[in-house]
């Protein structure tokens, strides 16, 4: 059974503080992985996507994969309140590429 | 506007009665799945397709049944065996393309199946 595991939360974070999400997964041969936010009630977006090992810069997003470790985070520099929501860490593997998610872990900023 | 529609938003199962899920997607996309969210859990995947007229079960197909008879469109059913049918219902498509594709998936609005 593959299993991806996220921080539990929920987190709090002041506005302007860098917010720190993790992730690990258990199937050693997952080949993509991807953060997707979810507001509340409205289904998830894709927020950022990466697939080897090192950081992947978008905006005030970083997104970091460790395959060694079996570990990805999700970095929110600078964090808005538009940026409370619940963050959803999916990691794609099989013949198929189908997503196995975490349970997600919901990020509250503080203005 | 390209992107996938999910119809109703909201819906009501009666005890005993089938329910059809609308999925449609005009992203030119190959694959489509059908996932299951209940409240504060993550995913889980019911049924996806990788072309039409073929399809697989994913964790949790028991209760469920799907067809793609065209590539556009991925309607799932809720049968009366699904006991516990409440939860938030997504839809969602990928270019495709087998192993080597990047498999980036988009997702619908969502329908919001509660039982009567």
């Amino acid at each position: 059974q593959k299993e991806v595991e996220q921080n539990s939360g929920p987190l709090s974070v002041p506005e302007g503080a860098i917010a720190s999400l993790n992730c690990t997964y258990s199937d050693r041969v997952s080949q993509s992985f991807f953060w997707y936010r979810q507001y509340s009630g409205k289904s998830p977006e894709l927020i950022m996507s990466i697939y080897s090992n090192g950081d992947k810069e978008d905006g005030r997003f970083t997104a970091q994969l460790n395959k060694a470790s079996q570990y990805v985070s999700l970095l929110i520099r600078d964090s808005q309140p538009s940026d409370s929501a619940t963050y959803l860490c999916a990691v794609s593997s099989g013949s198929a590429r189908q997503l196995t998610f975490g349970s997600g872990t919901q990020l509250t900023v503080l203005p | 506007d390209g992107g996938i529609t999910q119809s109703p938003k909201y819906l009501f199962r009666k005890e005993g009665q089938n329910v059809t899920l609308s999925c449609e997607q005009n992203l030119n996309h190959d694959a489509m799945y059908w996932y299951r969210q209940d409240p504060g859990q993550g995913l889980r995947l019911i049924y996806y397709s990788q072309i039409v007229n073929d399809f697989q079960k994913g964790d949790i197909a028991e209760g469920y049944s799907v067809s793609r008879e065209k590539k556009e469109s991925f309607p799932l059913t809720v049968t009366s065996a699904q006991k516990n049918p409440t939860a938030f219902y997504l839809c969602a498509s990928s270019i495709g393309g087998g192993v080597l594709a990047k498999n980036i998936q988009y997702f619908g609005a969502g329908t919001r199946l509660s039982v009567l």
